[in-house]
């Protein structure tokens, strides 16, 4: 079935350090990705997304890259600070509509003083 | 603020009790999405509306749980005969009036249920 998947569940970085958050999807037709933010007691946070036509988006101090050929997206956080630290979630929206968001199970960001 | 709110942030009941959450999405978005999520894990998708309108519902939405949108504004999910594995975190989201799947979902902080 779907899935979208992380390679690690946790990620342990220097602060001021970049942070790569690398995730891996399932469904070749999805066209549609999106970083999720989360922190303790709160709801998903957007960061960023990017359309299945482009293969990089910078936001500031986050670029996600999407490699179609091997279904991988990944996460770039530059200059690592301290309130960076949360759950990242990667998201596919499938192409079959406009509903539901497939989450994979999330890397936990962790910054070392 | 006028980001998606829900209401109560955290609900302790017993089991087999009835649960209701409120959520109120951001002002002009027509599409409402609730999600269920557990330690751990990502969000899993429950439901979506458009306006009034349910259009999808996930396997994952029993017959215990329902879901309204009476006036395509805020929306209720109501949980009856609550059981142990309905502790979750239930989040609701919205999006934008208008827009094609290309549109990020905007989410509410959550209600933690807690069923003891």
């Amino acid at each position: 079935g779907e899935s979208v998947g992380l390679h690690l569940p946790t990620l342990s970085v220097q602060e001021g350090d970049n942070s790569i958050i690398n995730c891996a999807y399932s469904n070749s037709a999805s066209d549609y990705f999106i970083w999720y933010k989360q922190e303790s007691g709160k709801g998903p946070q957007f960061i960023i997304d990017i359309r299945s036509n482009m293969d990089k988006r910078q936001g500031q101090r986050v670029t996600v890259l999407l490699n179609k050929t091997v279904k991988h997206l990944s996460l770039q956080i530059a200059a690592t600070q301290p309130g960076d630290s949360a759950v990242y979630f990667c998201a596919e929206i499938p192409p079959a509509g406009a509903s539901k968001i497939i989450f994979g199970s999330g890397t936990r960001l962790s910054i070392r003083p | 603020d006028t980001g998606v709110s829900q209401d109560p942030r955290h609900k302790i009941t017993k089991r087999g009790q009835n649960v209701t959450f409120r959520c109120d999405p951001i002002s002009e978005h027509n599409r409402l999405y609730w999600y269920r999520q557990t330690l751990g894990q990502g969000p899993e998708f429950l439901t979506y509306f458009q306006n009034e309108a349910q259009l999808e519902k996930s396997r994952l939405l029993s017959d215990r749980f329902s879901a309204e949108r009476p006036k395509g504004s805020f929306s209720t999910l109501e949980i009856q005969r609550t059981e142990q594995g309905d502790s979750a975190m239930y989040l609701c989201a919205s999006s934008p009036r208008n827009s094609d799947s290309n549109q990020p979902q905007h989410f509410g902080d959550g209600t933690r249920l807690s069923i003891l």
